[in-house]
């Protein structure tokens, strides 16, 4: 089975301040791995995805994520916080050509912005 | 309409009504899934659908019917719920039911059992 931790369900940063939430996984496999917002009153939208190809990944609105197998981690980070940053953060997990695998998701991280 | 929408977004029902909630996705994917988001818990699947075929049933309650008449609309028939059973219920469709494939997700409906 897969898993991810997702540390701190609360994250608050100043506007212009470095962004960084936190994911680690548990695979028995080579994973991918995704990051999804949810922005208040609406659903999930894919913000990244790794799918072992380049370990840096980058994905929309400045936000980028950094697979390291040795840390089991998959951090999030945008280098500058922005106002329209203000949402919950999703990280998941699923095994690749694994039958009929399932993606798992973290508890979430809600990231508030301080003007 | 564009994406994947979501009807009602808001919902109350006693313990005893039925009721279902609507979803359509505008996208031409073949996949679809329903999902139960719990204040503090992780996302939970409920349902996957694979060209109107159901692929997935997550141990979910008899008390939840899913139907799929089509590849472009789901719905969730509730009967007899529980007040645990309140929460945030999103549709979502992807192009083929592989999970690393991108899911795309409706606004959801906030389910209140009284």
């Amino acid at each position: 089975a897969q898993s991810v931790t997702q540390l701190g369900s609360h994250v608050s940063v100043s506007e212009g301040a470095l962004v960084l939430l936190r994911c680690n996984y548990s695979s028995s496999v080579p994973p991918y791995l995704f990051w999804y917002v949810q922005y208040p009153n609406q659903g999930l939208q894919l913000l990244l995805k790794y799918t072992s190809a380049a370990t840096l990944v980058k994905g929309i609105n400045g936000f980028e994520a950094e697979f390291k197998k040795s840390e089991t981690s998959f951090h999030l980070t945008k280098p500058s916080a922005h106002m329209s940053d203000a949402a919950e953060y999703f990280c998941a997990v699923t095994r690749p050509h694994f039958g009929n695998e399932k993606l798992t998701f973290g508890t979430g991280t809600r990231l508030t912005i301080i003007p | 309409e564009t994406g994947v929408t979501q009807t009602p977004r808001h919902l109350v029902m006693g313990m005893t009504n039925k009721k279902s909630l609507k979803c359509e996705q505008h996208l031409g994917h073949n996949a679809m899934y329903w999902y139960k988001q719990s204040a503090k818990k992780p996302l939970e699947l409920m349902f996957v659908y694979n060209f109107k075929e159901q692929t997935e049933n997550n141990s979910v309650p008899s008390r939840f019917s899913p139907e799929c008449p089509n590849s472009s609309h789901l719905f969730l028939h509730l009967h007899t719920l529980q007040p645990e059973d309140s929460a945030l219920y999103l549709c979502a469709s992807s192009q083929g039911s592989d999970p690393s494939n991108e899911q795309f997700f409706g606004p959801g409906t906030r389910l209140t059992v009284l």
